[in-house]
């Protein structure tokens, strides 16, 4: 089945310390992304990437780092330099069409981080 | 700076009744735009995607109209059910900035009792 895979499903962290979310996809798609999701605030965009070795900041990127080194891959390390980073963690990914605009968007089931 | 709002932020209803989500963005100059269900703890489904040039797009009890000069979409459901409880999100794809990502609203939570 075509999809997009986020692991860990639950993650629980110490003040301090980093730790990378996974995120791949067997849909082929060039654009990928990472969103935040709190209650009452709705989804905001970390990073995207619209293809390899490319990536852009979004609204919070601050404390974040990305990578996309593959297609089919686009990792997310929450650093110890993110001040709140307990929050549920949603990755999704999309097709391109000419002129670079994205179309139809899906997600994985996304993974919740708490900090200890 | 393109907004996007979703009216009311939570709606109950009775099993059996028809009911709109409503979606306002402020920039009409949209390349497309696209609902999504999500279940509690859960990631996005999408439901429907309306490209600019659309009105309208169906699938199923599910209907999605587009009106880009009054800023607004919305979603039928019709006779509705308790599965259909979830949160419902809209989310625009500018049309003057290719490469750029998804904006959100917040979101309308639906609850169907039976």
């Amino acid at each position: 089945d075509g999809g997009i895979t986020q692991s860990p499903k639950y993650l629980f962290r110490k003040e301090g310390q980093n730790v990378t979310l996974s995120c791949e996809q067997n849909l082929n798609h060039d654009a990928m992304y990472w969103y935040r999701q709190d209650p009452g605030q709705g989804l905001r965009l970390i990073y995207y990437s619209q293809i390899v070795n490319d990536f852009q900041k979004g609204d919070i990127a601050e404390g974040y780092s990305v990578s996309r080194e593959k297609k089919e891959s686009f990792p997310l390390t929450v650093t110890s330099a993110q001040k709140n980073p307990t929050a549920f963690y949603l990755c999704a990914s999309s097709s391109r069409f000419g002129g670079g605009y994205t179309g139809e968007l899906f997600f994985g089931e996304g993974s919740r981080l708490t900090v200890l | 700076k393109q907004e996007v709002t979703q009216i009311p932020a939570a709606l109950s209803v009775p099993e059996g009744e028809n009911l709109v989500l409503n979606c306002s963005f402020t920039d009409s100059a949209i390349y497309n735009l696209q609902w999504f269900r999500q279940d509690p703890g859960k990631g996005l489904t999408s439901l429907l995607l309306i490209q600019s040039s659309q009105r309208e797009q169906t699938s199923g009890r599910l209907n999605a109209s587009l009106d880009k000069s009054s800023g607004r979409s919305t979603l039928y459901i019709a006779a509705s059910q308790p599965g259909d409880s979830a949160t419902y999100l809209c989310a625009v794809n500018l049309a003057n900035q290719a490469g750029t990502a998804l904006i959100f609203g917040k979101g309308t939570t639906l609850s169907v009792s039976s």
